[in-house]
């Protein structure tokens, strides 16, 4: 089974700064790496897919990056709908998995 | 618009079976990639299930010989049937499409609300 692990845990931040998430897999997952939203009481929502391809709807300022075992999530400035959990998901191997998430919230 | 919308959650004592519904609209059911993700009460996502376009079927192994995905073509519907439930099952059960799919394999979206099963005595 493929570990993901995601740092940091938390992250708090302000409205407008920046966030760099981090989700490294325990074996290479080539690109097949997804970013997923979670807010409370909602589902996970798909904001990045195969690594780097923001999803139909998600704003410019997601944007993924990596490949193999490193991968990074990067909102470029935060807006106050963007505190939430952040979590990754790998599609190369069976089972699939996903990371424990990163909270961003508002600091 | 594609919708997803679960059913069939509940309160089940330990060794119960329960069966969970996916209802889809504006896609159809049997052609499409579906999964299942659970979440437990504020804990992360953890994948169940998937059934392939084609009925190729995958289970992770928490769930294997208990759980069975399955679909109905009539009512446009995607299917959990969960037996032997155990106390770690308790979850948000999540029904989500496969979008963006390579491979046998997919990323999800969207994502129904989600159904709640307790399994407690």
């Amino acid at each position: 089974e493929i570990v993901l692990t995601q740092s940091p845990a938390t992250l708090s931040l302000s409205p407008g700064e920046g966030a760099t998430l981090s989700c490294r897999a325990s074996q290479s997952v080539r690109s097949y790496l997804a970013w997923y939203q979670q807010k409370p009481g909602q589902a996970p929502r798909l904001l990045i897919y195969d690594a780097s391809n923001r999803a139909s709807g998600i704003p410019a300022r997601f944007s993924g990056s990596g490949s193999g075992t490193d991968f990074t999530l990067t909102i470029s400035s935060l807006e106050p709908e963007d505190f939430a959990v952040y979590y990754c998901q790998q599609r190369t191997n069976w089972p699939l998995t996903f990371g424990g998430g990163t909270k961003v919230e508002i600091k | 618009e594609v919708q997803l919308v679960e059913s069939g959650g509940g309160l089940i004592q330990p060794g119960g079976s329960l069966r969970l519904s996916c209802a889809a609209s504006g896609f159809i059911v049997s052609t499409n990639y579906m999964t299942w993700v659970r979440q437990a009460p504020g804990k992360g996502l953890e994948w169940v299930s998937l059934i392939h376009s084609n009925g190729d079927i995958y289970y992770a192994d928490s769930v294997k010989g208990r759980f069975t995905i399955s679909r109905d073509s009539s009512k446009n519907t995607l299917n959990l049937q969960m037996n032997s439930l155990r106390a770690e099952d308790t979850a948000v059960y999540y029904c989500a499409k496969g979008k963006y799919c390579t491979g046998n394999t997919c990323s999800f979206d969207p994502w129904g609300q989600g159904t709640l099963v307790t399994v407690s005595s």
